[in-house]
């Protein structure tokens, strides 16, 4: 069975400093991987999606995440966040034949000025 | 285009009393699908449609959820009787037809927040 842990329920970090956003799945067939966020008061949107390919994924707004096959992860980062990105952030692993999503208990990101 | 509605926005119901959940999902999209997260935990997978059949509801919590998708349009997933556990946050999301590229990508709405008083 699939499950994805993501160890960190809370991160405080300053404004401009980097983030990383620790995310570590298990399953035994191909996974495919995403990253949502939810900001205050709204729905979850995909910040960023891992499906084949280049390991290493992009979001538009300067995020990044690294699949890494041996160490089963897939963490977010950032190198300098700003005030906005204050959100819930969710792991969530789907494939092997399924197109369900397994989702971690998200971590929220709490920028500081 | 339109993203993925649910309503109500939030419902407060006593223990006991039924209530309906209503998803739009994106036009022209195969598959919805129904999460529920209940507070301090993770979004947990309900059940799946395909157009207007079932294909995976192992999620269910047990036989007072009843959800359906007449038409293969929007989707509904009603709690009857509605028990205190039952309360949480209902996601709806869909996504396209299985064989594209993006298939295995999911579009959530807003969420419906149910409490059970």
């Amino acid at each position: 069975a699939q499950s994805v842990t993501q160890l960190d329920s809370q991160v405080p970090v300053f404004e401009e400093a980097p983030v990383e956003l620790r995310c570590n799945y298990s399953s035994s067939v191909s996974v495919y991987l995403f990253w949502y966020v939810q900001y205050p008061n709204q729905g979850l949107q995909l910040l960023l999606k891992y499906l084949s390919g280049s390991t290493l994924v992009e979001s538009i707004n300067g995020f990044e995440a690294e699949f890494n096959k041996s160490q089963t992860s897939f963490h977010l980062r950032k190198p300098s966040v700003h005030i906005s990105d204050t959100a819930e952030y969710f792991c969530a692993v789907s494939g092997s034949g399924t197109y369900k999503y397994i989702f971690g208990t998200g971590t929220r990101l709490k920028v500081l000025a | 285009e339109a993203g993925v509605t649910q309503f109500p926005s939030h419902s407060v119901i006593e223990k006991g009393q039924t209530v309906t959940l209503r998803c739009d999902p994106i036009s022209g999209h195969d598959n919805l699908y129904w999460y529920r997260r209940v507070m301090g935990k993770e979004i947990k997978f309900l059940l799946h449609f395909v157009k207007e059949s079932k294909q995976d509801e192992s999620g269910m919590p047990n036989n007072r959820f009843l959800a359906e998708r007449t038409g293969g349009t929007y989707s509904t997933l009603k709690v009857q009787p509605a028990e205190l556990e039952d309360s949480g946050v209902y996601f709806c999301a869909s996504s396209h037809s299985w064989g594209r590229d993006d298939s295995y990508e999911q579009y959530f709405g807003p969420g419906t927040r149910l409490t059970v008083t």
